[in-house]
């Protein structure tokens, strides 16, 4: 099961851009890349899967790099709501553990 | 709201008793995992069920034991409770991909908050 490092925490603040890398080294090539957000006292919600290269939804966008041994969650003008934990995984058919590591807390400052 | 139903929503409960988590999954979703979150830690996972068998096990303690029933609801049991046992317990449920590809996303229920005194 692949092994992912992400900072502890990150502060930003209101409309800014905040960048989350994910290292994962030893990534599989069936596994896909996946970031959770959670709120306190709440379950995690899905926010964005990848493979390679980039992806982008409603809420972010994911950046790949062709080696896949990191990835770069992406929340383009943060709100003072975008506060929470922010966790990455990697996933794969074979791996079915759904782990989650120690995730990223995002500050938003007014 | 996730779709996946977790019961109760709190529990206070003395030490070295049996207490049950139940949790419904979204309709369809065979997949059901289990996940322990203490004050200020990490998800813990525990336990995953699949259609009713054990898929995959995390770090849980011969105290607890879980099952899927047929109608894919899930039930955690946790059993001669210490004050340490005292978390939230959080179920989650997907459609898992059959015989690899893609992955799919996971639905997590609001938790159930056990208080073990």
């Amino acid at each position: 099961l692949a092994k992912t490092t992400q900072p502890i925490s990150m502060d930003s603040y209101e409309g800014q851009e905040v960048n989350i890398t994910c290292s994962h080294n030893n990534i599989a090539t069936n596994d896909y890349i996946t970031w959770y957000q959670q709120f306190p006292s709440q379950g995690p919600r899905f926010i964005i899967q990848g493979y390679k290269t980039k992806v982008t939804n409603e809420v972010a966008s994911l950046f790949i790099p062709a080696d896949r041994k990191s990835s770069t969650l992406s929340l383009p003008r943060v709100s003072l709501s975008d506060t929470a934990v922010y966790y990455c995984l990697v996933f794969g058919a074979a791996g079915n553990k759904l782990t989650f590591g120690g995730g990223t807390r995002v500050l938003v400052k007014p | 709201d996730s779709g996946v139903t977790q019961t109760p929503k709190h529990l206070i409960t003395a030490t070295g008793q049996r207490v049950t988590l139940r949790c419904s999954p979204r309709s369809g979703d065979l997949s059901v995992y289990w996940y322990q979150q203490s004050l200020d830690q990490g998800l813990q996972f525990l336990i995953q069920y699949y259609n009713g068998e054990e898929r995959a096990k995390g770090n849980i303690l011969e105290r607890f034991s879980a099952q899927q029933f047929p109608d894919l609801h899930s039930e955690l049991n946790l059993s001669s409770l210490e004050l340490g046992d005292s978390a939230l317990y959080f179920c989650a449920s997907s459609v898992e991909a059959q015989g690899g590809g893609v992955n799919t996303e996971a639905f997590f229920g609001q938790g159930t908050r056990l208080t073990v005194v």
